[in-house]
């Protein structure tokens, strides 16, 4: 059973270009988060989604940002016109429906570098 | 401040027991999470703890949880090279079946051969 796939691992983007991080969740997980990790920092939740709905998107910032999990396919995390400060890992994490904790499964990460 | 704390840094000799600490402040958490990353990878469920209990073995892992004083620990028997890695406490401040986990910054676990 292949764990939670992140693609690409690196990315490096341009000032005002966008950013498409890819996550595919392990084989019968559902549910789908974003986190990101800033350097020398702890994970910060950003989005949970499910198949074709956001469930909470709270933590990710309300402009630029957006998330999808759609039907078929990887979830997406999307930023647009990418701002130095927006370098950083984004971890991705899945886990099966019906669950009891919050037990999650993260991927390997992309790290975003913007110049 | 941070809801979940932890030191930064912690360097054993290896054969040595490591002792990671971490303090939070929600009281309502009802599982709390110890996470390895290691250079370059993501993160690793290394084990939990619901809150009805003080201590949990698993190994050469050991978790003791203070729901008083809101500390939570964990001890690695025996340090290999192979545990250098970055440790993460998280919490599930909303209770069961919570999703949003609070991390802290991680303590850097350096092992000496």
């Amino acid at each position: 059973n292949a764990g939670v796939m992140q693609n690409p691992r690196h990315l490096v983007r341009r000032r005002g270009q966008e950013a498409r991080l890819r996550c595919s969740p392990m084989k019968g997980h559902s549910h789908v988060y974003w986190y990101r990790q800033l350097p020398e920092e702890g994970l910060k939740f950003m989005v949970y989604l499910q198949k074709e709905n956001i469930i909470d998107e709270s933590g990710m910032p309300k402009e630029r940002f957006s998330a999808e999990f759609p039907k078929e396919g990887p979830s997406i995390l999307r930023i647009q016109q990418v701002v130095r400060g927006d370098s950083a890992a984004y971890f991705c994490a899945s886990s099966p429906p019906g669950r009891e904790r919050g037990e999650q499964y993260f991927g390997p990460g992309t790290r975003l570098t913007v110049t | 401040g941070e809801d979940v704390e932890q030191s930064l840094f912690l360097s054993v000799r290896e054969g040595d027991s490591s002792v990671i600490n971490c303090t939070y402040t929600d009281s309502s958490s009802t599982y709390l999470y110890w996470y390895k990353q290691e250079p370059g990878a993501g993160l690793q469920l290394l084990t939990y703890i619901f809150s009805n209990m003080d201590m949990k073995q698993d190994q050469r892992l050991t978790v003791l949880l203070n729901k008083k004083d809101k500390h939570l620990s964990l001890r690695i028997a025996d340090t290999q090279t192979g545990d250098s890695a970055i440790y993460f406490c998280a919490e599930d401040p909303s209770g069961a079946g919570s999703y949003q986990l609070t991390f802290g910054k991680g303590t850097k676990l350096s092992v000496i051969p």
